[in-house]
């Protein structure tokens, strides 16, 4: 059964850069049929979605986002990556990964997901 | 960007009917996709394509788009359906491409 585990640092400085792994077991991130994809959701607030890549490395970013940031994907040790460079308190949140799906049809949406990491921005 | 509203918060008693609206500007010729988050955890998704049903998600979930509303809908509702409900849609029109609405609480009362 694949699983997605988020790993990285629970504390980050403002100004300085939040960096977040996923790793993936029991399946290949390597899959013509799936994207793989951040979503973020600040204490007691709603979703948020950060970005998306293809194992191929093509990336989709929130436009709100797309300055700071760079998401990768490590195709040899089944994770991808998130880094959100110049961070602030704003960027506080849990951030989850997830694996998006189109269910071989034509909309995408986020099949699986990681059980979430908090991320706290600290000044 | 495209807007999905939905209402903060529905109380329903058990076994009762709750219905949670997904409202967007022509929402109906999107396809809507609803997860469910109980405290602590993390989503799950228990409503793909306007209507179809994940496997090993109750019967008792079902949904519909139409117009400028999508609906969600949960029969005999039980008490572990109390759970923040978040629709979804996807649109590689936008620069937004994965917008999710504002949430609502299901309270079990």
């Amino acid at each position: 059964q694949l699983q997605l585990q988020e790993s990285g640092p629970g504390l980050v400085k403002s100004s300085e850069t939040l960096s977040l792994t996923c790793t993936v077991s029991g399946g290949s991130i390597s899959s013509n049929n799936y994207y793989w994809g951040w979503i973020r959701q600040p204490p007691g607030r709603g979703l948020e979605w950060v970005g998306s890549i293809y194992y191929s490395g093509s990336t989709f970013y929130n436009p709100s986002l797309k300055s700071r940031l760079i998401i990768s994907v490590d195709t040899s040790e089944n994770q991808f990556s998130l880094r959100l460079t110049s961070v602030t308190a704003a960027d506080t949140a849990v951030y989850y990964c997830a694996r998006i799906g189109s269910g071989n049809l034509h909309s995408w949406f986020f099949e699986l997901w990681g059980r979430g990491t908090l991320v706290t921005v600290s000044s | 960007s495209f807007v999905l509203t939905q209402p903060p918060s529905v109380s329903v008693a058990p076994g009762k009917t709750a219905t949670i609206t997904c409202g967007g500007n022509n929402i109906g010729s999107k396809n809507v996709h609803w997860y469910q988050q109980k405290p602590g955890q993390a989503p799950v998704l228990v409503i793909s394509y306007d209507s179809d049903r994940p496997s090993g998600i109750p019967e008792r979930f079902s949904g519909s788009n139409s117009g400028d509303t999508a609906t969600l809908t949960i029969t005999r509702v039980e008490a572990g359906d109390e759970a923040d409900y978040f629709c979804q849609v996807w649109d590689n029109r936008i620069d937004l491409l994965y917008v999710f609405g504002t949430g609502t609480k299901v309270t079990v009362l």
